[in-house]
């Protein structure tokens, strides 16, 4: 089983550029989300999905963009990168949003640095 | 707003040794705990979880017990091995995977 995937592994990009990081899923999963880690610091919510069509942010979702236009793939869009966008990102899916029912399963991650 | 505080780390440790990983929470109501585990170069895996007082989670011989009157969720093992080494993270949910508060992680070394 693939689970959740995500390309690319690494990237580097400059200033100002844009760029989507991709994330798919083969479980049939309603809900999808993007976190980024940062050195000392938890997973932080950047978007989340609860079905095909439905996305809403989470708690750091400036200068980032979200759609979900299957209920298979989740693509991160960064518009105009900047030196703070550098950081970890993983994606995760569930098969509802319920975390007491479910268990989340995490991507690889993407390791993005913006110079 | 909910909250996870983790032992600092790094922590290294020998085979075969004891361990705890400290965290205690802050959150209103009654969250569910979970440890998640991060391998070298892969993403997070949930260790174990505890959705109420006094329950135990365990897992690969890994235990948690969910304490409300020390609001703490310490991860402990008897007997660590190499393959053990890692980054865990503890975290808290007020019911929604959107609501997931993490900790900062603890990274764990064990040397043969």
């Amino acid at each position: 089983n693939a689970g959740v995937t995500q390309t690319p592994k690494f990237q580097v990009l400059k200033t100002g550029q844009s760029m989507t990081l991709q994330c798919a899923q083969d479980m049939n999963h309603e809900y999808m989300s993007w976190y980024r880690q940062d050195p000392g610091m938890g997973l932080r919510l950047i978007h989340y999905s609860v079905g095909a069509g439905i996305t809403d942010q989470g708690e750091v979702p400036n200068g980032y963009n979200v759609s979900r236009s299957t209920t298979e793939d989740f693509p991160l869009r960064l518009l105009s990168a900047a030196p703070s966008q550098t950081s970890v990102y993983f994606c995760a899916s569930s098969r509802t949003e319920s975390s007491t029912n479910e268990k989340l399963f995490f991507g690889s991650g993407t390791q993005l640095s913006v110079l | 707003g909910n909250s996870v505080t983790q032992m600092e780390g790094p922590v290294t440790l020998s085979e075969e040794a004891f361990l705890t990983i400290n965290c205690t929470y802050t959150a209103t109501g009654y969250p569910s705990l979970f440890w998640y585990v991060q391998y070298p170069g892969e993403g997070l895996q949930l260790l174990l979880k505890a959705t109420k007082a006094d329950d135990k989670g365990s897992n690969k011989g890994f235990e948690a017990t969910y304490r409300k009157e020390t609001t703490s969720f310490h991860l402990e093992k008897g007997s660590v091995q190499v393959s053990d080494s890692a980054v865990y993270f503890c975290a808290l949910s007020s019911g929604s995977a959107r609501q997931l508060t993490f900790g900062s992680g603890t990274q764990l070394t064990v040397l043969p």
